[in-house]
């Protein structure tokens, strides 16, 4: 059974950095790539970027450039997502999401964490 | 970005009536277009790809279809389960992007 387990909420100060963690189980972690998404509240979802679990490429949106850093840890399966000099709009559920990849059928986020919501507060 | 425009963004249904969401592409996806339900304090669970294949486990009253720059979602017999809000997403270019969704209520 495909499981992703994400951490918990965080309460960070404005400017401060935080970085969340997607722990995976029941697949092949590195065959695939991982999401991040950002959903305030009562928003719209965004896609933050991809990284692809065998080698740790990355593509991101550019609205998150600077803003997010992907990494992966093969050993663990797990990914990574560092959020830094964090405002009051970087307030927000995040999720990782697999991504399945087909050349026929495109790509779909198959997969979802639970997602964990990070508060930025003084 | 490609926006996707999504409508309407609330609707109410009767139990086992038929419902349907439409979602627009500024420009043509080429059916690289999924669709998502997401409960109340859940994460969003796929239901549609490819703009009209069902994903496994995936009731069969849920249907998708459309083409080019439009796709709607059909949900065929409302049921007190299918409360939630829907998302349409393309994957044709970069970045990704979702619709602003529609929120799905029983009367």
């Amino acid at each position: 059974e495909v499981q992703l387990q994400q951490s918990g909420a965080e309460l960070v100060k404005p400017g401060a950095s935080v970085k969340l963690s997607c722990k995976t189980s029941g697949y092949t972690f590195s065959n695939y790539y991982m999401s991040w998404l950002k959903q305030m509240p009562g928003q719209n979802i965004e896609w933050i970027g991809n990284i692809y679990g065998g080698n740790g490429g990355t593509g991101y949106n550019q609205k998150f450039k600077g803003k997010a850093t992907l990494t992966v840890d093969k050993s663990s399966s797990t990914a990574y997502m560092d959020l830094s000099s964090l405002t009051s709009e970087d307030s927000a559920v995040y999720f990782c999401a697999r991504v399945y990849s087909s050349y026929i059928y495109g790509w779909y986020f198959d997969f979802w964490g639970p997602g964990t919501m990070v508060t930025v507060s003084s | 970005d490609i926006q996707m425009t999504q409508s309407p963004a609330s609707l109410s249904a009767s139990l086992g009536e038929t419902v349907s969401i439409e979602c627009l592409a500024s420009e043509g996806i080429s059916n690289d277009l999924a669709w998502y339900q997401q409960k109340s304090g859940k994460s969003p669970q796929l239901l549609i790809y490819a703009a009209s294949r069902l994903q496994d486990g995936v009731p069969s009253r849920f249907s998708g279809s459309g083409s080019g720059t439009r796709y709607s979602l059909k949900i065929s017999g409302m049921q007190p389960e299918d409360e939630a809000d829907y998302f349409c997403q393309q994957s044709y270019k970069y970045p990704w992007t979702f619709g602003g969704g529609t929120k799905l209520e029983l009367k």
